[in-house]
């Protein structure tokens, strides 16, 4: 596997159930992004770590949860989720988190929440 | 302020055709201007990006023009092929401060053979 890749690639969940998105990045970058993708609306950065540590978190409700235990993989914990949260998630890692590190996306993962 | 405004939203055009999408700022402390594009069921992906010391960037059939007076940038498609169909999005950056990308809209762009 090359460059960001993310799992599942489509996840149908109810309101009540928890899930997990996962992402791995092989490009030996030190910082990783959660982003919410909706449609006709800007891509929204939600969690940003560098170095496993967490560096930005864009007032996302608390039902949305990361973790990042190493450099290369990063986790995005799902409960108790509303149907607007249906969106594509993409993931993305860039080397360091200069504004001109460009940023390397993977597939995103399709979320329906029911 | 930190909006980052693109236009049109969709855009057809003949294989050969030069589309254009536009892109207009506020915040004058951006200093860098990347254009991503994404095909369906794939992420974003890096296509050329623009500081403002140049007016025009060109990277192959794609060029990045910049009016700094204006606050506006814009990508230009040169020969449109339909493999050039796909979603552009527009992003700008303070690189004094931090990693944040504000991305514009995006525009769906189709291109008839």
């Amino acid at each position: 596997e090359t460059g960001v890749t993310q799992t599942p690639r489509h996840l149908v969940m109810g309101m009540t159930n928890k899930k997990s998105l996962k992402c791995e990045q092989h490009l030996g970058h030190n910082a990783m992004y959660w982003y919410k993708q909706s449609a006709k609306k800007p891509l929204e950065l939600m969690f940003v770590y560098n170095f496993k540590e967490q560096t930005e978190n864009n007032s996302v409700p608390s039902r949305f949860s990361p973790e990042c235990p190493n450099s290369s993989h990063l986790f995005l914990h799902l409960h108790t989720l509303q149907p607007e949260d249906s969106a594509l998630y993409l993931c993305a890692s860039s080397q360091g988190q200069g504004g001109t590190d460009t940023q390397y996306f993977g597939p995103g993962t399709r979320l329906t929440v029911l | 302020q930190q909006q980052v405004k693109q236009s049109p939203q969709s855009l057809i055009v003949q294989k050969g055709g030069i589309p254009i999408i536009n892109c207009a700022y506020e915040n004058t402390a951006f200093d860098y201007f990347p254009w991503y594009q994404q095909f369906p069921g794939k992420g974003p992906a890096l296509l050329i990006a623009i500081r403002p010391d140049v007016s025009e960037k060109k990277e192959g059939r794609f060029t990045i023009s910049f009016n700094k007076s204006a606050k506006q940038f814009s990508l230009h498609i040169m020969d449109s092929q339909p493999g050039d169909s796909a979603t552009y999005f527009c992003a700008a950056a303070d690189t004094s401060g931090t990693y944040k990308y504000i991305f514009g809209t995006g525009t769906r762009l189709k291109v008839l053979a």
